[in-house]
């Protein structure tokens, strides 16, 4: 596998409440996009991080990137019921296209 | 702008049979990605092309699996004998050029059962 095991979580929250995810990887990188999955669609990119960003913010979301650990997080600020989804972290390998860990399930009740 | 496009949206196989995905991307986006999705993992590259071009396929399975984009906008994913480990989400995303900085549009996806 290409991810570490902190990639691989399913997490509950209330609304209102905020949430961080990891994501670790093993290939050398500089940029790291993050996506979203809702049940019954594909995933939708949420925000894309380069190495000189170390951190980038896109209204509620709050992305980081650590090359020297390599490893990303993602969190989401005053979460919603419609922020229900898995979240994946993606890295390039090689030049090739985008592969991806397997993701963190976030449910959020109302 | 539409997005991209993929049918059937579901497909019901027994082991043996053949089906084909079809992919329609985002219009001039030249670059087309098949993955393949089993139920909660996440996505596994399958093949991508560069317009008509194959850039990668050494993660499709080539002796069941064939894909191909022939006039550089529309693609085709086939399995030729399907097999109960090929049960997965099949998802098509596009992007306007290859590297680091693209975004990828996701289809909707292909969800196979296979019985």
């Amino acid at each position: 596998s290409q991810w570490g095991e902190e990639n691989l979580q399913a997490l509950s929250i209330q609304e209102g409440e905020d949430v961080t995810m990891n994501c670790s990887y093993k290939t050398y990188t500089t940029v790291v996009q993050w996506y979203r999955q809702k049940s019954g669609k594909g995933p939708a990119q949420l925000i894309l991080i380069r190495s000189n960003e170390r951190e980038k913010r896109s209204g509620r979301l709050r992305a980081t990137l650590d090359t020297s650990s390599q490893s990303s997080s993602l969190s989401i600020t005053g979460t919603l019921a419609t922020d229900t989804a898995v979240y994946f972290c993606g890295v390039y390998q090689g030049g090739r296209a985008l592969i991806f860990g397997t993701g963190t399930t976030v449910s959020v009740s109302p | 702008e539409a997005g991209v496009t993929q049918s059937p949206r579901y497909a019901v196989l027994q082991e043996g049979q053949a089906v084909s995905f079809w992919c329609d991307p985002i219009s001039g986006h030249d670059t087309l990605y098949w993955y393949q999705q089993p139920r909660d993992q996440g996505p596994q590259l399958l093949v991508y092309f560069r317009d008509e071009a194959v850039i990668d396929n050494s993660q499709l399975p080539s002796d069941r699996f064939s894909a191909v984009r022939p006039k550089g906008t529309n693609s085709t994913l086939k399995i030729q004998s399907a097999k109960q480990g090929d049960t997965a989400t099949y998802l098509c995303a596009s992007s306007p050029g290859q590297g680091v900085n693209s975004d990828y549009t996701f289809g909707s996806g292909t969800r196979l059962l296979v019985i």
